[in-house]
């Protein structure tokens, strides 16, 4: 079964503060996807990652960057947090250039007060 | 540019009706993917069913069903004898696959409600 893990599920930060969150997969996925979600609205592309080392901007990267530090994980960093992020995160990861769909994680919700 | 659009915020159906969904997209990518899903009330995304631009012939998996109208650049999910627990939040998202990126652009979603 494939598996996608996010943590923390729940963050409750400051505005200006470093917020980190993490992602990891047990699919040998290449590819890996941070989405934010807001409410009543689909999934939002902020990052996006081809493997080990790559990072590429998705469709609303400002204010975020990512690491992707190895095949298994994959990290989105708020480095200077602003009331406007506070959304629900979603990690998800796919093969690359297969017909198989994405796989998501749970989400994490993050409250930036 | 990619773009999906989902233009019934809610829907609703009883116990044992047939539901249809509606989405429409814009590509201009020849190979693309439709792809369908709920997000239960926990916030989990469950795939459903995916059609491929290639592929002529509506995709069906259990109870979920697609209608492809290529021309039209509209896929509705057709759900047979819907049951209260399908209830929960319906994306349609779109993958080009000329891109390579494998990213997903979704719609705003459809909450639908089944009634028992």
């Amino acid at each position: 079964e494939a598996a996608v893990t996010q943590s923390p599920r729940n963050k409750v930060a400051v505005t200006g503060g470093k917020v980190t969150l993490s992602c990891n997969q047990t699919n040998n996925h290449n590819n890996m996807y941070w989405y934010r979600q807001d409410t009543g609205h689909g999934l939002r592309l902020i990052h996006y990652s081809y493997g080990a080392g790559s990072t590429e901007k998705g469709d609303i990267p400002d204010g975020y960057k990512a690491s992707r530090p190895s095949q298994e994980n994959f990290s989105l960093i708020l480095e200077l947090a602003t009331p406007s992020q506070t959304s629900v995160y979603f990690c998800a990861s796919g093969a690359w250039a297969s017909a198989e769909t994405l796989y998501f994680g749970s989400g994490t919700r993050l409250t930036v007060l | 540019a990619q773009r999906v659009t989902q233009v019934q915020p809610t829907g609703s159906s009883q116990w044992g009706e047939e539901v249809t969904l509606d989405c429409s997209y814009e590509t201009s990518e020849y190979f693309y993917r439709i792809f369908w899903y709920r997000q239960l009330f926990s916030g989990e995304m469950v795939f459903l069913i995916y059609q491929p631009s290639f592929d002529t012939q509506n995709q069906r998996s259990g109870r979920y069903s697609v209608v492809f109208q290529k021309s039209f650049k509209s896929i509705s999910l057709v759900i047979s004898a819907s049951q209260p627990e399908d209830s929960g939040t319906y994306f349609c998202a779109l993958s080009e696959l000329g891109t390579n990126t494998g990213k997903l652009t979704f719609g705003d979603g459809t909450v639908l409600t089944v009634k028992p």
